[in-house]
């Protein structure tokens, strides 16, 4: 198995300008994560999927941060304008349905450094 | 709500000596704990878990006893080597608790030296 696949693996950007960060999960999770990992605050759960279907975006900003799962097989997390508070290392997730034995443990990508300068 | 709490580091060893990182948790339900470990520059790994009081969860060395009484699950290695140096976050999952949600600890950085 893949594993979690998250690109861009590092971005640099200007303030102000769009981001999009991707995510693919292993194949048949239906559960999808997005983290935040910074110094200051360690690491932060921004919003999750069940079944494409957001279950909790109450860490995530509404005014510029936006999370989609368009499919089972694909996510993205959008800022949109980036600030440089937004630098940060981004982390997606994905879990088994529940029923099956690996069900709670999460597997992590190898996330998306982004520096907004 | 739910929380972990883990020993604040970061920890320095030598080489063969024993770990022991301190977890306490609060939760509302009856949850799974994890530990999970970060090499640098990758993503985290699920290194151990346990999902019921008394179990113990083990991997690479590495073990974690659920106590439910002291709500802990404090993670230990006899002999540490340079390799183990990361940093380790213990979680809870409180699906009883109505989330599926992970909590985490703010980490604790490992460093052994040789």
């Amino acid at each position: 198995d893949a594993g979690v696949i998250q690109s861009p693996r590092h971005e640099v950007t200007e303030m102000g300008q769009e981001v999009t960060l991707r995510c693919k999960p292993i194949s048949g999770h239906d559960y999808l994560f997005w983290y935040r990992q910074t110094m200051m605050q360690g690491l932060e759960l921004l919003v999750y999927f069940n079944n494409k279907a957001v279950m909790d975006d109450s860490g995530m900003p509404k005014d510029r941060f936006s999370a989609k799962m368009p499919n089972a097989s694909f996510s993205t997390l959008k800022i949109q304008p980036s600030e440089p508070r937004d630098s940060a290392v981004y982390f997606c997730a994905s879990s088994s349905p529940e029923g099956v034995p690996q069900f709670g443990t999460q597997y992590f990508g190898p996330g998306t450094r982004l520096l907004v300068l | 709500g739910d929380s972990v709490t883990q020993m604040e580091g970061p920890v320095t060893l030598s080489e063969e000596a024993f770990l022991t990182i301190n977890c306490t948790y609060t939760a509302t339900g009856y949850p799974s704990l994890f530990w999970y470990v970060q090499y640098p520059g990758e993503g985290l790994q699920l290194l151990l878990k346990a999902t019921k009081a008394d179990d113990k969860g083990s991997n690479k060395g590495f073990e974690a006893t659920y106590r439910k009484e002291t709500t802990s699950f404090h993670l230990e290695k006899g002999s540490v080597q340079v390799s183990d140096s990361a940093v380790y976050f213990c979680a809870l999952s409180d699906r009883e608790g109505g989330s599926e949600k992970l909590v985490f600890g703010k980490g604790t950085k490992l460093t052994v030296n040789p």
